[in-house]
């Protein structure tokens, strides 16, 4: 089975702070989503990878940022954190033998206050 | 642009009722089509696919759903839910060179005991 891990379930920052956000895969899959899931707004993507070192903006990648070093690993970084990235952050993964489906690891729940 | 309509925010039924949740998309290729499930404090997890072929395809705990090309739709059902039903259900579309998924803004569905 694939496991997408996140490295936390609940975070709580202040506003200003550097937030980072881990994403862990362990099956060797190219590539690498985050979004946040807001109530009554669905999930939409914030930045995804398709390989070590690549990067690309989703929909809403204003006040993020992302680093993938290695390919089991993604980050996601919010530089200052403000109020309004008060959210779920979901990371997931595709590739492989199911180069379609993607497998979303559990969330963390970020309350900036 | 593509784009995901999920016509129910919130649904209501008691144990035994049928159970149909509406899905329109906007694209004018090829797409997959997916329903992601989220069980309360659960991570986002997979309930069906359509790639091609048979309309009509089965997933996990008795749920389907059809493709109606020309309807740009992919309602989901269940004849009969039970109460381990209740979750948040997404549905999603891929497609495009990227192949990204866009999610609708889910429908939460509460099924009374």
């Amino acid at each position: 089975d694939v496991k997408v891990t996140q490295s936390s379930r609940y975070l709580v920052k202040r506003t200003g702070e550097k937030v980072f956000l881990e994403c862990v895969q362990d099956m060797d899959h190219e590539n690498m989503f985050w979004y946040r899931q807001d109530p009554g707004l669905g999930l939409r993507l914030i930045y995804f990878s398709y390989d070590v070192k690549m990067k690309e903006k989703g929909d809403i990648p204003e006040g993020y940022s992302v680093s993938r070093e290695k390919k089991e690993r993604f980050s996601l970084i919010l530089e200052s954190a403000s109020t309004n990235q008060t959210s779920m952050y979901l990371c997931a993964s595709r590739g492989g033998d199911s180069p379609w489906e993607q497998y979303f690891g559990p969330g963390t729940r970020l309350t900036v206050t | 642009a593509q784009s995901v309509s999920q016509h129910n925010h919130h649904v209501i039924l008691s144990e035994a009722a049928s159970l149909e949740l509406g899905c329109n998309y906007s694209y004018g290729g090829t797409v997959n089509l997916f329903w992601y499930v989220q069980y309360p404090g659960q991570h986002l997890q997979l309930l069906l696919k359509y790639f091609s072929g048979d309309p009509l395809v089965k997933g996990i705990k008795g749920f389907e759903a059809e493709f109606i090309k020309s309807k740009f739709s992919f309602n989901l059902r269940k004849p009969s839910v039970q109460w381990s039903d209740t979750a948040e259900y997404f549905c999603a579309v891929q497609g495009g060179s990227q192949g990204n998924l866009i999610f609708g803004k889910g429908t939460k569905l509460s099924v009374k005991p």
